[in-house]
């Protein structure tokens, strides 16, 4: 079935250093989510991408959804200690009737202040 | 304001024993689901409900069920919980279904350990 692969598992950055993540689907996805989950909290929405090689830009993160609707990134410029946290990207899978949102294995960011 | 609540926030449990968590929303969002967190898994879909007495399996179903009755409640049911069922549990919910143009709502998890 479709899966949707995230890399790198870790990511290990100095403050001020910036931060990519990279989200991969085995089909051509509808959209594409992403949400950011703080050690010990619950995954917040934080945007959405619908359209083919489209990027969105929320102050210093940079979102991207490929040309093909089949990957996608978040940058973060110039990393701060209010970044760190699990980053994950989610795509819709519609099959058979079904209506699933599926995960990515998520990216883990520390940053040493 | 908006939310979605689950409870407990923590349950250790014994092998066998039935338990539910709850999980409400006051949104009045359609669609509703169930997931479990483990270390290098990232979420995994248990249950959704795309709406009132809609439900359907998500990819880690076995050993859970699932109601809704009421379209703010969507509990979990472990009806005979086993240790592999240890876990971070997170419901969540949204407007809408597919094509999912609305973001999820997480409720702030259930740590469940069955010994």
């Amino acid at each position: 079935g479709q899966q949707v692969m995230q890399i790198p598992q870790y990511q290990h950055v100095q403050e001020g250093e910036d931060f990519t993540t990279y989200c991969n689907s085995s089909t051509t996805l509808s959209n594409i989510q992403w949400y950011k989950q703080r050690p010990g909290g619950h995954p917040v929405f934080l945007i959405q991408l619908v359209k083919s090689g489209e990027v969105k830009k929320q102050k210093r993160l940079t979102f991207q959804f490929g040309e093909a609707k089949k990957n996608s990134s978040l940058h973060i410029t110039a990393t701060q200690t209010t970044d760190v946290g699990t980053y994950f990207c989610a795509g819709p899978r519609v099959s058979e009737g079904a209506q699933k949102l599926v995960f990515g294995q998520g990216t883990r960011l520390t940053i040493n202040p | 304001e908006a939310q979605v609540t689950q409870n407990p926030r923590y349950l250790i449990t014994v092998t066998g024993k039935k338990l539910t968590v709850t999980c409400s929303q006051n949104m009045n969002h359609e669609y509703m689901s169930w997931y479990r967190q483990d270390p290098g898994l990232g979420l995994r879909q248990i249950y959704y409900s795309m709406n009132v007495e809609v439900t359907d399996k998500g990819d880690v179903p076995e050993g859970y069920k699932v109601s809704r009755k009421e379209k703010r409640n969507f509990p979990l049911i472990l009806e005979s919980p086993s240790p592999n069922q240890t876990s971070l549990y997170f419901c969540a919910s949204s407007l809408q279904g597919v094509p999912f143009n609305y973001g999820y709502t997480f409720g702030s998890g259930t740590r469940l350990t069955v010994v």
